[in-house]
């Protein structure tokens, strides 16, 4: 059950875009089609914005998108706001029913 | 409203016993799979245990860092989720969150999160 590997930061200026992979292996994101994501501002409980690897929920901007290559899942924000500043995980669904998440992403919006 | 509020949290000496509870609002959990995840105070999130829609023996998984020490258990006709912790530890210091399971396995719902610190 180890973690899924993020990159511990990443940053952007408001109107461009970023992606934070999210590698696991064959176990986990490659495993699986559901791959989720969400967004955890802090102090806060989490959100999700990203479902199934790449599906919104309802009232998610369309900024977020979702996409998967093999063992390694992506998060794209497009159009970066400064509210789009805050923590990011991945999350997938492994063998006999373990739930993983990923380290966490600080997004930092210059 | 549709929520869920986690009870139960508090300070609790290493080697205790602790028990959470999740009380669902606004919708029927007993559809549903729950799940319980943690975040250690400036940490990442952690799953912690599932259990499924009707709380059966044998649906219930944990991680491995709890397995032994925690259960997990639901009571459909109260829309409640129940985290029993014993022989608690240092490292279980943790906000507790409980979380439904939608289809396909998201988090769709959490709740606002209750705080566990073991300590002397």
């Amino acid at each position: 059950q180890s973690a899924l590997t993020q990159p511990a930061s990443v940053s952007g200026s408001p109107g461009q875009s970023i992606t934070i992979s999210c590698t696991g292996t064959s176990s986990d994101v490659g495993f699986s089609r559901f791959v989720s994501w969400y967004q955890q501002y802090s102090g806060k409980a989490p959100r999700l914005v990203i479902f199934e690897v790449n599906k919104r929920p309802s009232g998610v901007s369309n900024r977020f998108s979702g996409s998967k290559s093999g063992n390694t899942a992506s998060l794209t924000i497009s159009g970066l706001q400064a509210d789009d500043e805050a923590t990011y995980y991945c999350y997938s669904c492994a063998h006999s029913n373990n739930l993983v998440f990923g380290g966490g992403t600080k997004l930092t919006v210059l | 409203e549709v929520q869920l509020v986690e009870s139960g949290g508090g300070l609790v000496q290493p080697g205790g016993s602790l028990r959470l509870s999740c009380a669902a609002s606004g919708f029927s959990a007993s559809v549903h799979y729950m799940t319980w995840v943690r975040q250690a105070p400036g940490k990442g999130l952690e799953w912690v245990s599932l259990m499924y829609d009707d709380g059966s023996a044998g649906s219930a998984y944990y991680a491995d860092s709890v397995k032994g020490r925690f259960t997990i258990s639901r009571d459909n006709s109260k829309n409640m989720l129940h985290l029993q912790m014993s022989s608690l530890r240092v490292e279980d210091t943790a906000v507790y969150y409980c979380a439904r399971v939608a289809i396909n396995w998201p988090l769709d719902l959490w709740g606002q999160g209750t705080l566990v610190t073991v300590s002397s």
